[in-house]
């Protein structure tokens, strides 16, 4: 069965470093979502991607986090410098609607932790 | 954004049936609910997606009533492989095709033996 793959699992860094998450959608996919997830609360949108045009990115905090989706296929999200609220799981989903349905397939994610 | 209000935590016992509520009182039209499970450090996954009334799948029932300012989950029967986070998800409808995606802060349910 297609999966969503992310990389890497798990990311240790310093405050003020930057960092790089990387997400390989569904072949086919052409939506491809960014969210974060703080613990115990539900996941946030950070940028959504059609094809390789952003959709939304209106909770993305731009002085800081960056994303890219060049060929419309992998994407790449990216926070510099990071802070110590930007310690979260960092979930990576596509999606292609089918009928009415419009189902988002999640990847594993990535945990971030911010020293 | 639209604004979600679900229960913290629920327990059932195994062969129950379980009902998830979400609260969503400024959704219109052509917006969609969709729910999603969720175990630890896993990704969510997708459980079922509705717009109005009542849908149904091999694993759960929503139902949607006519002012839509809610939506209900309904497992049937549910197992101790079923305790997980259940997330809303309201969909937006913000123009040619887009939506505005915000999930609620979930609902833990425990499965008790």
């Amino acid at each position: 069965e297609a999966e969503v793959a992310q990389s890497p699992r798990y990311k240790i860094t310093e405050k003020s470093q930057a960092v790089a998450f990387w997400c390989d959608p569904i072949s086919g996919h052409a939506t491809l979502y960014w969210y974060r997830q703080i613990l115990g609360q539900g996941p946030e949108l950070l940028v959504q991607f059609q094809d390789e045009s952003v959709v939304d990115d209106s909770q993305l905090p731009k002085d800081r986090f960056s994303a890219e989706r060049l060929k419309g296929v992998d994407s790449t999200l990216k926070i510099q410098p990071a802070e110590l609220g930007d310690s979260a799981m960092y979930l990576c989903a596509s999606s292609t609607p089918r009928d009415t349905v419009n189902e988002q397939f999640f990847g594993p994610g990535t945990r971030l932790t911010v020293l | 954004l639209a604004k979600t209000t679900q229960p913290i935590s629920m327990d059932s016992y195994e062969g129950q049936e379980v009902n998830i509520t979400c609260s969503h009182n400024n959704i219109a039209t052509n917006d969609y609910i969709t729910w999603y499970q969720q175990f630890p450090s896993q990704g969510p996954r997708f459980i079922i997606q509705g717009y109005k009334t009542k849908v149904t799948n091999e694993v759960a029932s929503l139902f949607i009533p006519a002012d839509r300012k809610s939506s209900t989950l309904s497992l049937p029967r549910v197992s101790l492989s079923d305790t997980a986070v259940y997330y809303c998800l309201v969909g937006l409808y913000s123009g040619a095709g887009s939506y505005q995606l915000t999930f609620g802060k979930g609902t833990k349910l425990s499965v008790i033996p």
